[in-house]
């Protein structure tokens, strides 16, 4: 079965360093979305994006996150100067072109900021 | 999106049958009933959606009763390894495939032995 994955699995950073967290989609899916989820709290949308755009994003998703699909692969979301709430599971989805397709989580990145 | 209410927490034991019920009483005509699975530290999985009656699949069945103001999820026979957080999402099927999830606090299962 296609899966989305995510690189890396685990990352630790100090506050204000830059970090790119990188996701491959299913192949032939259209949307791509960003989600965080805080320790013990609830799954978060960040962003989603499609035909090379952002569609929609939160208010968390502010200046200093972006994210890009720099090849025909692979989907990233950068954040710029971390701190130290930004310290989560970042998870990537894809979703297909149909309107019941679901959307596919991948197994998420563990971002520490120290 | 409608708002859901769904446990906080459930507890059973393996082998049995496990029934997660949530309330959204102010589900809309065009909205589904999806709900989605997830273990500690892994991305939440899609179960199972729905829209009306009775939907199985081999993980899950989705009852969802005329009014459409609740609907439950039940794990048949349930295994230590279906110990999760369980959420419960309503949406409409043209949005959601496509924009934000919400996801809500969910029921965590804890499954005994």
């Amino acid at each position: 079965e296609p899966e989305v994955t995510q690189t890396p699995s685990h990352q630790v950073t100090q506050m204000g360093q830059e970090v790119i967290l990188r996701c491959v989609p299913i192949s032939n899916h259209l949307y791509f979305y960003w989600y965080r989820q805080i320790l013990g709290q609830k799954v978060e949308f960040l962003v989603s994006f499609y035909n090379n755009e952002i569609s929609e994003k939160s208010e968390i998703f502010d200046d200093q996150f972006s994210v890009e699909r720099p090849d025909g692969s692979n989907f990233t979301l950068k954040i710029r100067s971390t701190k130290l709430e930004d310290s989560a599971m970042y998870f990537c989805a894809s979703t297909g072109r149909g309107y019941q397709e679901t959307q596919y989580f991948g197994p998420g990145t563990r971002l520490l900021v120290l | 999106l409608a708002k859901t209410t769904q446990p906080i927490s459930m507890d059973s034991y393996e082998g049995q049958e496990v029934n997660i019920t949530c309330s959204h009483n102010n589900i809309a005509t065009n909205d589904y009933i999806t709900w989605y699975q997830q273990f500690p530290s892994q991305g939440p999985r899609f179960i199972i959606q729905g829209y009306k009656t009775k939907v199985t699949n081999e993980v899950a069945s989705l009852f969802i009763p005329a009014d459409r103001k609740s609907s439950t999820l039940s794990l048949p026979r349930v295994s230590l390894s279906d110990t999760a957080v369980y959420y419960c999402l309503v949406g409409d099927i043209r949005d959601t495939g496509r924009r934000a999830l919400t996801f809500g606090s969910g029921t965590r299962l804890q499954v005994q032995p």
